[in-house]
């Protein structure tokens, strides 16, 4: 088993409607959580972390189930520059407090 | 936004050939970092520089090897790569090496070995 493991996609989506995906980890002693987004040919960029209790940013809430090892992304009203990878990441909790894990990306695609 | 730059953008080396890949941070950061990014793999982390010290090394294969001069500069000197070596090389930085530092990335250099 992957240790960060998301579906790379693409979801396409239609402009203005709500998308989710999410991100299963292995390590259940992992504490920290990320959402980060990368455009095509650009370097990846913080969307937002995650806390135990989700969090929400504008158009974008973060969830995190730990007795099932997941986070969640919801996007709602989607707009064309949404369209990006989103990247999971997660800490390696048992080895060094540094050592972040990533996923390989959901491709997101927003339709006009 | 110009936080951490990296030269060259792109990069095509033989195999026989010896190139060095810069990055240079503007934040006031500690921490500095490489990833190789594949297509459609993971960022995979190579090198943790934290004040200058070397604090991670994942089983990077010696043809790849780092410099860190201060904590603004971070370099990867590359000799007799391999065609599977071709991949994007991430520099990022962060205040420290706590994974709830956000890490902020250069814009890569792509590399293409021949």
């Amino acid at each position: 088993r992957k240790e960060v493991e998301q579906d790379p996609g693409p979801f396409n989506v239609p402009e203005g409607a709500t998308v989710a995906f999410n991100c299963t980890y292995s390590n259940s002693a992992s504490q920290s959580f990320f959402w980060y987004r990368q455009d095509c040919r650009k370097e990846p960029k913080l969307l937002m972390s995650v806390y135990s209790s989700g969090n929400e940013d504008g158009r974008f809430t973060a969830q995190l189930n730990r007795a099932s090892q997941y986070i969640s992304l919801l996007i709602r009203d989607s707009k064309l520059s949404d369209s990006a990878t989103y990247l999971c990441v997660v800490n390696k909790a048992w080895d060094s407090n540094y050592q972040l894990i990533w996923g390989a990306g959901t491709k997101l695609i927003i339709k006009p | 936004e110009t936080g951490v730059t990296q030269t060259p953008r792109h990069l095509v080396m033989g195999m026989t050939n010896k190139k060095s890949l810069k990055c240079e941070q503007h934040l006031g950061h500690n921490a500095m970092y490489w990833y190789k990014q594949s297509a459609k793999k993971p960022l995979e982390l190579m090198f943790v520089y934290n004040f200058k010290e070397q604090t991670e090394n994942n089983s990077v294969p010696s043809r790849f090897s780092p410099e860190c001069p201060n904590s603004s500069h971070l370099f990867l000197h590359l000799h007799t790569l391999q065609p599977e070596d071709s991949a994007l090389y991430l520099c990022a930085s962060s205040h420290g090496t706590s994974e709830s530092y956000e890490q902020y990335f250069g814009p890569g250099t792509r590399l293409t070995v021949t």
